[in-house]
């Protein structure tokens, strides 16, 4: 089955720098990867997602890019804020066949006032 | 999205007790599922729910220990059965609309057993 990595799985910024969370895939039919916030105690949320036709996606401070050729995609936050503190989780899918998603480790961000 | 509810949020039970967690979402979904989340960990698939039939399980999940139900589209229930202290974590259900779009997860429930 797919297998995710998730690098770092901590990091820590300073205030209104940018922060770059990677992650790789094995499968290459893998064609839908979604980003997910966790807040402490708190579920976890959709940020942004991204499919295999996109090399890129924007969403305010956050973007996500795609490389299909070397299977791995990463999350980008620019202009980190205190709030962006929390732990981000990765994930990969199928999306033709359904049900599966494949979560990375999860890093946990520290956006330093 | 779609509005998840799930209950209990928390519970503390003892040993060798079961417990059943009930998830409910406001409109009709295809897919359900149920993940457990230990303490700073990533998150696990126990079982997807499917509607009318037998869930399909992951790899060491059962369903003698995690007996699931589904009797329609917008509710599931996960009972973690005879619990022991390794059974302590947070449960979430989930819900996919349908192929290609994301899941969105309920609150959680979290569990301890003493």
């Amino acid at each position: 089955g797919e297998n995710v990595e998730q690098h770092p799985s901590t990091l820590s910024v300073q205030e209104g720098d940018s922060a770059v969370i990677k992650c790789t895939y094995s499968d290459s039919a893998s064609n839908y990867f979604p980003w997910y916030k966790q807040e402490l105690g708190k579920r976890p949320q959709l940020i942004i997602d991204i499919r295999s036709n996109v090399g890129e996606k924007k969403d305010q401070r956050i973007a996500v890019t795609l490389n299909k050729t070397a299977k791995h995609f990463s999350l980008h936050i620019t202009e980190t804020q205190p709030e962006d503190s929390a732990v981000y989780f990765c994930a990969a899918s199928i999306s033709s066949t359904g049900n599966q998603f494949y979560f990375g480790t999860g890093t946990s961000l520290t956006v330093i006032p | 999205s779609a509005v998840i509810s799930q209950k209990p949020s928390r519970d503390i039970c003892q040993r060798g007790t079961s417990l059943t967690i009930q998830c409910q979402v406001d409109s009709q979904v295809t897919m359900m599922f149920w993940y457990r989340q230990q303490p700073g960990q990533s998150l696990t698939l126990i079982a997807t729910a499917n509607q009318g039939s037998e869930a399909t399980y992951e790899s060491g999940f059962v369903i003698d220990k995690f007996p699931i139900s589904r009797p329609n589209l917008t509710f599931s229930t996960l009972t973690v059965s005879n619990m022991s202290p390794e059974d302590s974590s947070i449960y979430l259900c989930s819900v996919r609309t349908g192929a290609g779009q994301p899941q969105h997860f309920g609150d959680g429930t979290r569990l301890s057993i003493l």
